[in-house]
């Protein structure tokens, strides 16, 4: 139980355009949504929070206008990097909870290449 | 503010002997504490946690784990390294009432075989 799935896993795009990567909970419903990003060889940055029908919570130094994190349901968010530049090719990795619970449950992460 | 620390970057051990991977908190009152492993381009894997109760506890793969309320401390441990569990491991820490989770820099394990 408690899987979490990414898509796509890993994606490649030109600069200037957008691209959206997924985040399914597909065995139960997240109350909330996390998104990490992730450098080489370095720990997971939080971007944001987010929970179903409300707008996400940026951290701070976070381009909200860039990252547009959308939680439509209460299995499904989507980020979606906005006019996308070289220096936003990395690792995204997302993560759902349970309320009341203490886990965030993992995906598998997308690789994004920006050329 | 909450932080986490992992002192060394790297641990290498032979197989076959025990390994500790250390990490040590700093949050106030009585955080929810995790170790999750990361395999080359893949997410994180849950491993243990430690919520109340029992200092030591015990989690996947054999791995287990000792809070020290004293040391803000919560190292990862197992008795007999294995090849297989060479990856990258987080040390991540919560704080009761908050949704957000804090990680580590990451310590890359390597066992020798």
């Amino acid at each position: 139980g408690a899987v979490v799935s990414q898509h796509p896993s890993r994606v490649i795009c030109k600069s200037g355009t957008s691209v959206k990567i997924e985040c399914r909970s597909l065995d139960f419903q997240a109350t909330t949504m996390f998104w990490y990003r992730q450098f080489p060889k370095q720990s997971l940055m939080l971007m944001a929070t987010s929970n179903e029908g409300s707008k996400a919570t940026y951290e701070q130094g976070v381009e909200k206008d860039k990252f547009l994190i959308n939680h439509a349901s209460l299995t499904l968010s989507t980020l979606t990097v906005t006019s996308a530049h070289p220096e936003d090719s990395s690792f995204y990795i997302c993560s759902a909870s349970i309320i009341d619970t203490y886990e965030q449950y993992f995906g598998p992460g997308t690789r994004l290449t920006v050329t | 503010a909450q932080s986490v620390a992992q002192p060394e970057d790297q641990v290498n051990v032979a197989e076959g002997n025990p390994l500790t991977v250390k990490c040590t908190y700093s949050v106030s009152g009585n955080p929810y504490l995790f170790w999750y492993v990361q395999y080359p381009n893949r997410g994180l894997q849950f491993l243990l946690k430690y919520i109340t109760g029992d200092n030591l506890v015990k989690g996947s793969y054999g791995f287990e784990a000792e809070f020290n309320k004293s040391q803000t401390s919560f190292h990862l441990k197992k008795p007999s390294a294995l090849v297989s569990d060479s990856a990258l491991y987080f040390c991540a820490v919560r704080r009761r009432g908050d949704d957000k989770i804090i990680f580590g820099k990451g310590t890359r394990l390597h066992i020798l075989p």
